[in-house]
């Protein structure tokens, strides 16, 4: 059973435009964590959300953990090559050390 | 600052063989997790291990895969008589004490690539 779902799975767009990423569940987080991988690397952590509704700014990323903390979005305001990557959301539910994974978005931005 | 460290970066064994990963946490984790990751799929959870104790191994197959933590030295993934299925990614994660089940903010190592002949 997939726990976490991420759309789209792939996403190719233009240098400049905006885009959204989900990540959905039927399953309640404690806390969510957004990774980006690049090719032959492990992932890198972006952010972590925890409170319902919470949003966080990373420059031109813009995360947010949905009211009854069982999805998420990602927002890239103005597209750069260098966000091209694997974007994974991660949720942790309450006393269990592991994560679960979603299948990610594999994003190409184009110059 | 050193970061996580897995070795060997890539891995390739005959059918048969034992495959052995290692991976170092960061200085002052004492929580590893091992993720295995197929091409352009996400992470899927394997174990999760404290200093000499097993604490959650839900994700492990049953047979042929053990892993440990030992009170010194890095976690060791173990996998014997591999097949041509155990090909993929293998990814150590570590976390400090007292994050886990809250936060479980992870931070990952740059990842074994096993390809298996």
């Amino acid at each position: 059973t997939q726990l976490l779902e991420q759309s789209p799975q792939f996403l190719s767009i233009q240098e400049g435009e905006n885009l959204t990423v989900y990540c959905n569940s039927s399953s309640v987080f404690s806390s969510l964590q957004w990774y980006r991988q690049e090719p032959g690397e492990g992932p890198v952590l972006l952010v972590t959300v925890v409170t319902g509704g919470e949003v966080k700014k990373l420059k031109r990323l813009t995360f947010q953990f949905g009211d009854a903390r069982k999805d998420s979005s990602l927002h890239i305001t103005a597209a750069q090559p260098g966000d091209t990557g694997l974007y994974l959301c991660a949720g942790a539910r309450t006393n269990a050390g592991k994560s679960t994974f979603g299948d990610g978005t594999t994003l190409t931005v184009k110059p | 600052n050193a970061g996580v460290m897995q070795n060997p970066r890539h891995l390739v064994r005959r059918r048969g063989q034992e495959a052995r990963l290692r991976c170092s946490p960061m200085k002052g984790h004492s929580h590893v997790y091992w993720y295995r990751q197929l091409p352009e799929e996400g992470l899927k959870f394997m174990v999760y291990l404290q200093k000499e104790n097993i604490i959650d191994e839900s994700g492990m197959p049953k047979e042929r895969f053990s892993a440990e933590f030992p009170k010194e030295g890095p976690s060791i993934l173990r996998i014997q008589q591999v097949v041509r299925g155990d090909s993929a990614a293998y990814f150590c994660a570590s976390s400090p004490p007292g994050t886990s089940g809250k936060y479980n903010e992870q931070f990952f190592g740059p990842g074994t690539r096993l390809t298996v002949l």
